[in-house]
This record gives C-alpha cells, sequence and structure tokens, in this order.
C-alpha cells in the first residue's frame, strides 16, 4: 500500500487478556517504530526495529508488552494481561533507515480500550 | 535526557489571525527538529523540518526556525485558515538516532 496501516482501527478489551496490534510499514521502509499516545499526552516511544539489527526495546513499560518484526516487514505488538491503564492510542511509524534526516510516516493508529 | 517542551493549548484564533505555537527542546548534541500535525480523525502526518542550526524549515505557509542559541523551534503562521485546525506536534530525533521525542501537542481551533 501506499502508507502505513495498522489494525485493527479500535480494539476493547477484558481486563487481563492478551491483545495483538499489527503493523504493516510501508514497502521498503527498514525502520519501524511503536509509540504509544494516551489522552492528552504526547507520543511515548515504545519500541525501534532497523533492519535485522536488534530492536531498541528501551521504552516498553513493563515486561507485558513485546513486539516482533518478521521478515523485516509487518510488525506485531503484544501486550499480556492488559491493564486498564494500557488503554491509550498505539501507533506505528516506518522510515526509509537512511540517515539522521530521514521522515517518520505514521499509520492511523489503534485506539485501545481496556475495562 | 533529551525531551521537547511546547506551549499547551488549545490555542483558539480567529481567521487570518497570526499563530506561534511555542516548542523548545533540551538535547545532547545537534538533534533534528520536526513539526507534526495530527488533523481530526487522521494519523500524525510531517508538516516541516529542520536539520541544522538557522535552518528554516517551512509547508502550507507554516515556518519553524532552528534556533541553537534559544534550542527553540517556533511553529508560525501568517494567517491561519480554518482547515489549519489541528494537534500539533513539536520533535526532536537526538544523538541516539532511534528515538524520537515528541512533545505533548497543542490543538489549534481557527474559527471562520
Amino acid at each position: 500500500g501506499a502508507g502505513v496501516s495498522q489494525s485493527p482501527s479500535n480494539k476493547v478489551t477484558e481486563k487481563g487478556k492478551d491483545v495483538e496490534l499489527r503493523c504493516d510499514p510501508i514497502s521498503g521502509h527498514t525502520a519501524l517504530y511503536w509509540y504509544r499516545q494516551s489522552l492528552g499526552q504526547g507520543l511515548e516511544f515504545l519500541i525501534y526495529f532497523q533492519g535485522n539489527s536488534a530492536p531498541d526495546k528501551s521504552g516498553l513499560p513493563s515486561d507485558r508488552f513485546s513486539a516482533e518484526r518478521t521478515g523485516g516487514s509487518v510488525s506485531t505488538l503484544t501486550i499480556q494481561r492488559t491493564q486498564q491503564e494500557d488503554s491509550a492510542v498505539y501507533l506505528c511509524a516506518s522510515s526509509s533507515g537512511q540517515g539522521f534526516q530521514e521522515t517518520q510516516y505514521f499509520g492511523p493508529g489503534t485506539r485501545l480500550l481496556v475495562l | 535526557g533529551d525531551s521537547v517542551t511546547q506551549m499547551e493549548g488549545p490555542v483558539t484564533l480567529s481567521e487570518e489571525a497570526f499563530l506561534t505555537i511555542n516548542c523548545t527542546y533540551t538535547a545532547t548534541g545537534y538533534p533534528s527538529l520536526f513539526w507534526y500535525v495530527q488533523y481530526p480523525g487522521e494519523g500524525l502526518q510531517l508538516l516541516l523540518k529542520a536539520t541544522k542550526a538557522d535552518d528554516k524549515g517551512s509547508n502550507k505557509g507554516f515556518e519553524a526556525t532552528y534556533r541553537k542559541e534559544t534550542t527553540s523551534f517556533h511553529l508560525e503562521k501568517g494567517s491561519v485558515q480554518v482547515s489549519d485546525s489541528a494537534v500539533y506536534f513539536c520533535a526532536l530525533r537526538g544523538y541516539n538516532f532511534n528515538k524520537f521525542y515528541f512533545g505533548s501537542g497543542t490543538k489549534l481551533n481557527v474559527k471562520p
């Protein structure tokens, strides 16, 4: 596709359940980012993938959060045993990975509500 | 650590008014600076960027100048339109090129 896509667009789950959020980056983009945007807050960095390098997981808030990227393309963010404070919009972005001037392109986000 | 601080909103202006949204940053080394915009119901999109001191980014009538001496990257537009109503985010990409740091966003409401 032409842009970054994410699915689902909305997810409602019960506290304690696991959820998986998907991101399809722009074709050919080697860098992929996950962010969390809580109501009225800025974007909180979660994790970064660059090519075949080990991901930068320094932003993951707890061990309930994990992410993988298969084949250098699609990425899945998994939240285990969800808590109400996990409710937020989860944004994915990709970029060409070719230098510090590169631009990130964002997907529309997945709005997660934990009841 | 690296961080971005931007003015709190909402900012409400009448059409054709002058806009300034303040953004200051803290960073190690020489960051790249960005403004992103999020229109209602849409994802974030890059508005403009500047990669070194004294650079001016511009797009759609918006401008921002990278001021290293004041560690600022204020967004300006001479005459806003109703269609500019959106949330604006200031961001930097710092020494650790892996990470972008975003401000909390400033909501702009432009009234006809």
